[in-house]
């Protein structure tokens, strides 16, 4: 069975103190790990997708990169309107369902 | 290009009666998925739609399902509705199933409340 394990639960950073979110998982054949932003009351926001180990995404002030056990989310000098819960999802190969990760409440104060 | 519309986006509906959700995916797109999302839970797969099959379904009761139409618009069901069914459903349109493309997008959802 496909299992996603994400850390910290939560984070509490100030703006500008970079810091990484983790996502460990364990999958049959991994298709691609994704990674989204959710805001309160709204549907997860897709931000990157990774296919292949040691590949490596960045949109503005996040970077991910992928292993072949984990994930890692980059947060480089934060802002307040990153705060967001984000969570880590796999597809196996052939599947279109994804599993997904509790996810990580991050909180930038300013 | 529009996103992945659910309607409608809160419900309240008391113990035992049922409840249909809806899902327009975005242009173009055939595959369709459900998720719930509870604070204790996460969020859980329920069941993906291609081309109007079922393609997957997840652990979830009988009391659960969903059809495709023609058009991929989709609905899912939940008949004989429990406090326990209280949560954010989520529905994510994709490309295909399976494929390089298969990147799920996902509606704001809709909050059902059970009384």
């Amino acid at each position: 069975e496909d299992q996603v394990t994400q850390s910290p639960e939560a984070l509490r950073l100030q703006e500008g103190e970079s810091s990484s979110l983790n996502c460990s998982y364990t999958v049959s054949g991994l298709r691609g790990l994704f990674w989204y932003r959710q805001d309160p009351g709204k549907g997860p926001e897709f931000l990157f997708t990774l296919y292949s180990a040691g590949e490596e995404k960045e949109k503005e002030r996040l970077k991910a990169t992928l292993t072949k056990k984990e994930s890692f989310l980059h947060i480089t000098a934060p802002k307040p309107e990153d705060s967001a819960t984000y969570l880590c999802a796999v597809q196996a190969r052939g599947e279109g369902k994804s599993t997904f990760g509790d996810g990580t409440t991050l909180t930038v104060k300013p | 290009k529009a996103g992945v519309t659910q309607t409608p986006r809160y419900l309240i509906k008391t113990r035992g009666q049922q409840v249909t959700l809806s899902c327009s995916p975005i242009s173009g797109h055939r595959s369709v998925s459900w998720y719930q999302q509870t604070p204790g839970q996460g969020l859980q797969f329920l069941f993906e739609y291609f081309s109007e099959t079922q393609r997957n379904k997840g652990n979830f009761p009988g009391r659960f399902s969903g059809r495709q139409f023609s058009n991929s618009r989709s609905e899912m069901n939940v008949s004989t509705l429990e406090l326990g069914d209280s949560a954010l459903y989520l529905c994510a349109s994709s490309l295909e199933v399976g494929g390089a493309k298969n990147i799920q997008y996902f509606g704001a959802g809709t909050r059902l409340s059970v009384l």
